[in-house]
């Protein structure tokens, strides 16, 4: 696609709930990041592929946060038994291998009741 | 462990005025520096990217600049227009970590 694409773009999750946000990134790009913004804030980060390989996801709040790429194009960020602080717009990005230039999708933004 | 201010946090002005919006990282270790432009309920747009080696950039009418040992950066916007009004992120890419550190941001309006 012309650029990186995430759904859904909006979702309502309750307390405790399971909820999967999907990343599609520019076509060739070898790196993939996830980014929490909450309101307010700047973009904090969360992870970072390398094709498949989950090279850093030190950012990740807690255990309750996954994410994945399993094929190295595609990636989900996975987050178990929701809480209100989850709530916030997440970010992904997309960039060319060797190159820290990224390009971002518009955001899902999650709202956890 | 790098971190970035940026000041003012918003800022409103006449349409044609020009403007300086500041950002500031504690760790001068860095590959390079974004500046992107974020409008109400949408991604980042990607204005301008400093490497580490040069001092400024341009387009259009926005100029970036990089002061690495003093640890800042300026976005300088040229005679203003009301479509510029968004908030305005400037981002560090920290030497040896494939991943950008945000500040807060700076919301700008420019009035008609």
């Amino acid at each position: 696609g012309a650029g990186v694409s995430q759904s859904p773009r909006y979702k309502v999750a309750k307390r405790g709930q399971d909820v999967a946000l999907r990343c599609d990134p520019i076509s060739g790009h070898v790196s993939l990041f996830w980014y929490q913004q909450a309101l307010g804030q700047g973009p904090e980060f969360l992870t970072y592929f390398q094709n498949e390989a989950q090279l850093d996801k030190s950012g990740l709040p807690s255990d309750r946060f996954f994410a994945e790429r399993p094929e190295g194009s595609v990636s989900t960020l996975k987050i178990q038994r929701t809480q209100q602080e989850d709530s916030a717009v997440y970010l992904c990005a997309s960039s060319l291998e060797g190159s820290t230039e990224a390009f971002f999708g518009q955001g899902t933004r999650l709202t956890v009741v | 462990k790098q971190e970035v201010t940026q000041i003012p946090a918003a800022l409103s002005v006449p349409e044609g005025e020009n403007l300086v919006l500041n950002c500031s990282f504690t760790d001068s270790a860095i590959y390079n520096l974004q500046w992107f432009r974020q409008d109400p309920g949408k991604g980042l747009t990607s204005l301008l990217l400093i490497q580490s080696s040069q001092r400024e950039q341009t387009s259009g009418r926005l100029n970036a600049s990089l002061d690495k040992s003093s640890g800042r950066s300026t976005l300088y916007i040229a005679a203003s227009q009301p479509g510029d009004s968004a908030t305005y992120l400037c981002a560090a890419s920290p030497t040896g970590f494939q991943k950008l550190v945000f500040g807060t941001g700076t919301r700008l309006l420019v009035s008609p």
